[in-house]
């Protein structure tokens, strides 16, 4: 079974550049999560993918975050424009959708923006 | 903001000695769950424990939840150099649906 697919691994930006990270989770998945991972900390949720619905998506900044899940599978993370303090990795996780279940991860999207 | 907290940050032991981290929260959980993060790569799920249950062994994988202190340990035995890596708690609680918070990971070294 394939995992979750995440691309690029990595981008390397100018700030005030557009970047955006792609997300294929496992088949069948209804829930999609975008976590960011500053270095050397835990993942930081962006947004929640119930299907096409967010439902939480508290902690994205959105005035330059987008996210969309059209068709209730695959994701785009947008950042227009990106700035210094972006630079993280943003990584995606799918879940069946039991609550409190198991997430799995992709291998998350490397950003530097300069 | 993160709801576990790991202790120690960093954990650097030999071959063969067991490893133990552990992890705090402050609100009530459904459940609590650890991963592993290898450098450079996406978080793999090691165990779930729930808030009724109060020990959990997987493989070499040893995990305790004590609910009236808020904190869960997780133990691993006969360490091997491959188990070094990052390790996260996350916490399910009760009030935040379907929704994982991570800790800030322990990263432990295990030299051969």
């Amino acid at each position: 079974e394939a995992g979750v697919v995440q691309s690029p691994r990595y981008k390397i930006i100018e700030k005030k550049q557009p970047v955006a990270f792609w997300c294929n989770p496992i088949s069948g998945h209804n829930t999609l999560y975008w976590y960011r991972q500053n270095l050397g900390q835990g993942p930081e949720l962006l947004i929640r993918y119930e299907n096409e619905e967010a439902v939480d998506d508290s902690q994205l900044p959105k005035d330059r975050f987008s996210a969309e899940r059209l068709k209730g599978v695959d994701s785009t993370l947008k950042i227009q424009p990106a700035e210094l303090g972006d630079s993280a990795v943003y990584l995606c996780a799918s879940s069946p959708g039991q609550v409190g279940g198991e997430l799995f991860f992709g291998e998350g999207s490397r950003l530097t923006v300069l | 903001s993160q709801q576990g907290e790991e202790d120690p940050q960093a954990l650097s032991i030999q071959e063969g000695e067991n490893a133990t981290m552990n992890c705090s929260y402050k609100t009530s959980i459904n459940n609590l769950q650890w991963y592993r993060q290898n450098s450079g790569r996406g978080l793999v799920h090691l165990i779930l424990i729930r808030s009724n249950e109060r020990e959990k062994h997987s493989g070499r994988l040893r995990v305790t939840l004590d609910t009236s202190k808020k904190s869960s340990s997780l133990l691993i035995t006969a360490s091997r150099a491959a188990d070094t890596a990052s390790y996260f708690c996350a916490t399910d609680r009760s009030n935040a649906g379907n929704m994982l918070t991570f800790g800030g990971g322990t990263r432990l070294m295990v030299k051969p």
